[in-house]
């Protein structure tokens, strides 16, 4: 357990349905990190968090993700009108007491879109 | 941009054996990461290395990058079972963010 949690584990749904996913980080830590992978793949970064003021977004994020962190402790990631292509891993990350590359990853949530 | 690239994709071992995963990068890393990925999970740090020629180890599994700083293996020594999983390096992706740059990874299966 690294002490990042991701809700739900898995989720199924519709195609143009909108999903929303929630990550808990290591309380103690002002950055968290969301990432997909896909099968195959290795983690692509998606965008970042610095307390509460999201600081970075990949090209992969496009106008229908969008992620907050209010109040600078949990996260979510909504995908609004999912597509086929979104089904894949997410994952949520936090830095460890090192620095900020010493992620601890969550255990992801699944999305399938039929 | 940064690009990882690791060999092999996928590697099955018997039980006992030793195996290298190697990690390539398209430039200079200034930092590089190693974890291990059961299916369908989260990731699971194992080593960070940051100096040229720094080697670590834990357990079984010792990790190296190499002077120039563009490659780096993990090797493991008398592979189990509970090695099996799959092996992913990261590299510092940077800017100051700290996001992380990854290979596509290495399955590894370990046979009894």
């Amino acid at each position: 357990d690294t002490g990042v949690s991701q809700d739900p584990r898995h989720k199924i749904t519709k195609r143009g349905q909108n999903v929303t996913f929630r990550c808990d980080p290591i309380s103690e830590h002002n950055r968290l990190y969301w990432y997909r992978q896909t099968l195959g793949q290795g983690p692509e970064f998606l965008t970042y968090f610095q307390n509460e003021a999201q600081l970075e977004k990949s090209r992969l994020l496009s106008d229908r993700f969008s992620a907050e962190r209010p109040k600078g402790s949990f996260s979510t990631l909504e995908i609004q009108r999912t597509e086929q292509g979104d089904s894949a891993m997410y994952l949520c990350a936090s830095p460890g007491l090192a620095g900020y590359n010493e992620q601890f990853f969550g255990p992801g949530t699944r999305l399938t879109v039929l | 941009s940064q690009e990882l690239e690791q060999s092999p994709q996928s590697l099955i071992v018997q039980e006992g054996k030793n195996l290298t995963i190697n990690c390539t990068s398209s430039k200079t890393l200034y930092g590089l990461y190693w974890y291990k990925q059961k299916y369908g999970e989260g990731l699971i740090f194992l080593m960070m290395l940051q100096k040229g020629g720094e080697e670590k180890s834990h357990e079984k599994i010792t990790a190296k990058l190499d002077e120039k700083k563009q490659q780096s293996s993990l090797h493991i020594t008398a592979s189990q079972p509970s090695h099996a999983g799959i092996y992913l390096c990261g590299a510092d992706g940077g800017n100051q963010g700290g996001k992380l740059i990854f290979g596509q990874g290495t399955e590894l299966s370990v046979k009894p």
